[in-house]
């Protein structure tokens, strides 16, 4: 089974400040990257899909980097609110796995007011 | 929008006990899958399937099994169930092929096996 590594495990963060996490995956027969949020007492939501090294992509205040040479991946969230608070998962898709998800274990992000 | 539900959200289930977990979307995808999450582990692959009476084994499969009667419908089923069993069980569904298509995910079903 492939490793995909999510740091920090969690993270608390002041409303307004800008923040980042950073997910790991081996980089060898790459196939896509995927970003979900996971709030409390909900169902994950997917954030981004990702296929291309460079790739960058953005909704509202969060963002995604892609580098698939080198097996990272970065979220960020700028000027975080406290409906950020959510467990934010990272999935790779791998040719060597037949084309199954494997996840990271996942950053808890908390947003005090 | 895709919605996947999932029959209960909270289950208590005794030691032995036969459990059905169900799964239902309703957006025609062909592609269902059952998760569970673990504290420090993240969401790990018990079974998926990729049509009707179809299964695949994921990386977690042993004391489950799974059912897919139906293109809409897919159950996981505990046969004898176990206390390390206890987990949050995520369902999944996604449109055909192995492309950039994310997943949906039904809300969880917190199972308590004592």
């Amino acid at each position: 089974i492939l490793n995909v590594e999510q740091s920090p495990q969690s993270l608390h963060v002041q409303e307004g400040d800008s923040t980042n996490f950073t997910c790991s995956f081996p980089s060898s027969n790459f196939y896509a990257l995927h970003w979900y949020r996971w709030e409390t007492a909900k169902s994950p939501e997917a954030l981004f899909v990702m296929t291309l090294n460079g790739d960058e992509k953005k909704k509202g205040r969060i963002s995604a980097t892609l580098n698939t040479k080198e097996g990272y991946s970065y979220l960020y969230i700028k000027g975080s609110q406290p409906e950020d608070s959510a467990t934010y998962l990272c999935a790779q898709r791998n040719y060597n796995q037949g084309g199954k998800l494997i996840f990271g274990q996942g950053t808890e992000l908390s947003v005090k007011p | 929008d895709v919605k996947v539900t999932q029959s209960s959200r909270y289950l208590v289930k005794r030691t032995g006990e036969k459990v059905f977990l169900e799964c239902v979307q309703d957006m025609d995808h062909e592609n269902m899958f059952w998760y569970r999450q673990d504290p420090g582990l993240g969401l790990r692959l018990i079974y998926f399937s990729y049509d009707v009476k179809m299964k695949e084994k994921g990386d977690i499969p042993e004391g489950y099994s799974v059912s897919r009667e139906k293109k809409e419908r897919f159950s996981l089923i505990l046969e004898s169930a176990s206390t390390n069993q206890t987990s949050m069980y995520l369902c999944a569904s996604s449109p055909r092929g192995l492309g950039n298509s994310p997943l949906h995910f039904g809300n969880g079903t917190r199972l308590t096996v004592t």
